[in-house]
């Protein structure tokens, strides 16, 4: 089946202009992630979603960002007033109950550039 | 909260030779310890992963060791081949969400 896609793939914005990013997970699976990954850095995490629970937003690094995720399954992941630090590739992950909530499966990313 | 810290930050071998990739974590709640590989420009993948109750884990050429008293854990390539150049990032569960280190990137030279 289609693994977890993302769009766009790319955003190029201007400083002060908000973005929202898509990621649409593997169908059935009820946890999803978001994760922020700077050029040459490590995986940040930023939210997570599992089912009909309230969100873990413990990683967001601003108030500037946000997400939900409407009807269990699609995701958006919305920064406003975008900053040049903003600037990464943001991945999406999802999981299911079958694997434990173990493996994650990743989409190919969404590269934003803030100019 | 739980942190996660990866060592080295960068591995050269030659091709043939081992390689080993160490993390620590902080939180002895932790219980789930995947690793992922990103190749350049792709999507991280898992390659192999270690439960709490679990000391090794092997598969082919490679395999995952578990510390718990020590609270770390290393992942071990045998018989490097080119095709194992790539960033590779350890990361440990907690309260359900992944912590993940900060990646060592592996050149497997010929």
């Amino acid at each position: 089946g289609a693994g977890v896609s993302q769009s766009p793939s790319n955003k190029v914005t201007e400083k002060g202009k908000d973005v929202e990013l898509r990621c649409d997970p593997i169908s059935g699976h009820t946890a999803l992630y978001w994760y922020r990954q700077s050029l040459g850095q490590g995986l940040e995490f930023l939210i997570y979603f599992q089912g009909n629970s309230a969100p873990d937003k413990s990683g967001l690094p601003s108030d500037r960002f946000s997400a939900e995720r409407t009807g269990g399954s699609v995701s958006t992941l919305t920064i406003q007033r975008t900053q040049q630090e903003d600037s990464a590739v943001y991945l999406c992950a999802s999981s299911s109950r079958t694997s434990g909530f173990n493996e994650q499966f990743f989409g190919p990313g969404t590269r934003l550039t803030v100019l | 909260g739980e942190n996660v810290e990866q060592h080295p930050s960068t591995l050269s071998v030659q091709e043939g030779d081992s390689a080993v990739i160490k993390c620590t974590y902080s939180d002895s709640a932790s219980n789930y310890f995947p690793w992922y590989k990103q190749e350049l420009g792709k999507r991280p993948q898992l390659i192999i992963d270690i439960r709490s109750n679990v000391g090794e884990k092997k598969d082919q050429r490679i395999a995952v060791t578990l510390n718990k008293t020590a609270k770390h854990f290393s992942l071990h390539i045998t018989e490097t081949q080119p095709e194992d150049s790539a960033v590779y990032f350890c990361a440990a569960r907690n309260t359900d969400k992944l912590i993940f280190g900060t990646g060592t990137r592996l050149q497997v030279f010929p």
